[in-house]
């Protein structure tokens, strides 16, 4: 079975500080992927990486950044925390070229910045 | 510019009856189709994919259909559970290494 963890599942930061949301997959997937899921807006991908020190913006990047220095590990990063990265943000891994194209996602790690 | 979408934020069914969940797409090129499902708190899980080349698959209680002549695929639950109650994502790619693009999702109730 694929495991794919996340550091936080609850996380509570101050508008400012720096933030890191670190994700782990144990199944050597090449892809991986951070999302923010918002009520009514669905799940709305930041950053993802094809593989080990590869990454592509997403459909909202402002305000992340992303590190991938190991396979198994996808950092997101929050530069300056604000009040409106208040979200839960999920992580993903996929094997490249796998036979179907599903992304594995870990449990979510709900962020609220005061 | 929205290129999937389910426009019914929410559904509510009898245990028993079937549940029709639809999905429009706007991009021709995408060549894949999934659905996930999502409890609160955990992290969304795969259910059920169709490639476009297929007009239908089917696994369990789970029914995707495709119709891509009208851009538009659903996902049928026969018979829905109250376990079935969870937010449902449709999402869609193109390649085997392209990312996924989710809609907003939909909330299904099914009552006992």
């Amino acid at each position: 079975d694929v495991k794919v963890t996340q550091s936080s599942r609850y996380l509570v930061k101050r508008t400012g500080e720096k933030v890191f949301l670190e994700c782990v997959q144990d199944m050597d997937h090449e892809n991986m992927f951070w999302y923010r899921q918002d009520p009514g807006l669905g799940l709305r991908l930041i950053y993802f990486s094809y593989d080990v020190k590869m990454k592509e913006k997403g459909d909202i990047p402002e305000g992340y950044s992303v590190s991938r220095e190991k396979k198994e590990r996808f950092s997101l990063i929050l530069e300056s925390a604000s009040t409106n990265q208040t979200s839960m943000y999920l992580c993903a891994s996929r094997l490249a070229g796998g036979r179907i194209y599903e992304q594995y996602f870990g449990p979510g790690t709900r962020l609220t910045v005061t | 510019d929205q290129q999937v979408k389910q426009n019914s934020p929410s559904l509510s069914v009898q245990e028993g009856r079937i549940s029709i969940l639809n999905c429009d797409y706007t991009n021709s090129m995408f060549d894949y189709f999934l659905w996930y499902k999502k409890y609160p708190a955990e992290g969304p899980t795969f259910l059920i994919s169709i490639s476009s080349i297929k007009d239908k698959n089917e696994d369990g209680r789970f029914t995707v259909f495709l119709n891509k002549s009208a851009k538009h695929l659903s996902l049928h639950i026969v018979p829905s559970q109250p376990g079935d109650s969870a937010v449902y994502f449709c999402a869609a790619g193109s390649g085997a290494n392209s990312k996924l693009t989710f809609g907003k999702g939909i909330t299904l109730s099914v009552r006992p």
